[in-house]
């Protein structure tokens, strides 16, 4: 596509309940990132996939996050048995060569 | 390992006034050099980037950034600024390292330009 898509833009849910988070790169980028926006705080790092390399995993926060990327494209973001710190705005991105990142809307979840 | 340091967590400024909002960087090996900005209740988007080349580059809406080897800096600037730039600006740092290039962001910086 056009741009870096993610989904759903929105989700509300439960605590305990499991989540996935959805982001399809731009078409032929090698790099996609995922990123974590809290209220007021900055852009924490949680993954990182490039090309066929293992994926540094060393932002993700704990145990109950984990991540895909199937084929080189799509990836997802999973979050176990949710808990309501883990609210916050999800952001993909992803990149070709590194010389720039284009980002997406987000996936802003809510676990009440 | 890299890591941009952003000291100003926040810069109030008055409509038509210049600003400068500060970047340093630490890196091992050579970086890309991006500014990204996220206006309130949307995503990011990039503002400006440097590859190599000249060291001064611009964005289309009057920004400017400045690549200082030797200080280590990346700071943005605009000469007169309007109230639709009260946003968010994040300094980033992208340096190939043994699984590629990673992207590394400063915590921001709040630009909040008032009348």
């Amino acid at each position: 596509g056009a741009g870096v898509s993610q989904s759903p833009s929105n989700k509300v849910t439960e605590k305990g309940k499991d989540v996935e988070l959805r982001c399809d790169p731009i078409s032929g980028h090698t790099a996609l990132y995922w990123y974590r926006q809290s209220l007021g705080q900055g852009l924490e790092f949680l993954i990182y996939f490039q090309g066929n390399s293992a994926p540094d995993k060393s932002g993700l926060p704990s145990d109950r996050f984990s991540a895909e990327r199937t084929g080189g494209s799509v990836s997802t973001l999973t979050i176990q048995r949710t808990q309501q710190e883990d609210s916050a705005v999800y952001l993909c991105a992803s990149s070709l060569q590194g010389d720039g990142y284009t980002f997406g809307s987000g996936t802003r979840l809510t676990v009440v | 390992a890299q890591s941009v340091t952003q000291l100003d967590s926040q810069v109030p400024v008055f409509e038509e006034a210049p600003v400068e909002l500060r970047c340093n960087y630490s890196s091992s090996v050579s970086v890309y050099l991006f500014w990204y900005v996220q206006y309130p209740n949307q995503g990011l988007q990039l503002l400006l980037k440097y590859l190599s080349g000249s060291t001064l580059v611009e964005s289309i809406n009057g920004f400017e950034a400045e690549f200082n080897k030797s200080q280590t800096s990346f700071h943005l600037r605009k000469p007169s600024v309007h109230i639709s730039d009260t946003a968010e600006y994040f300094c980033a740092v992208s340096g190939l390292t043994g699984g590629g290039n990673k992207l590394t962001f400063g915590t921001g910086t709040q630009l909040k330009v008032e009348l």
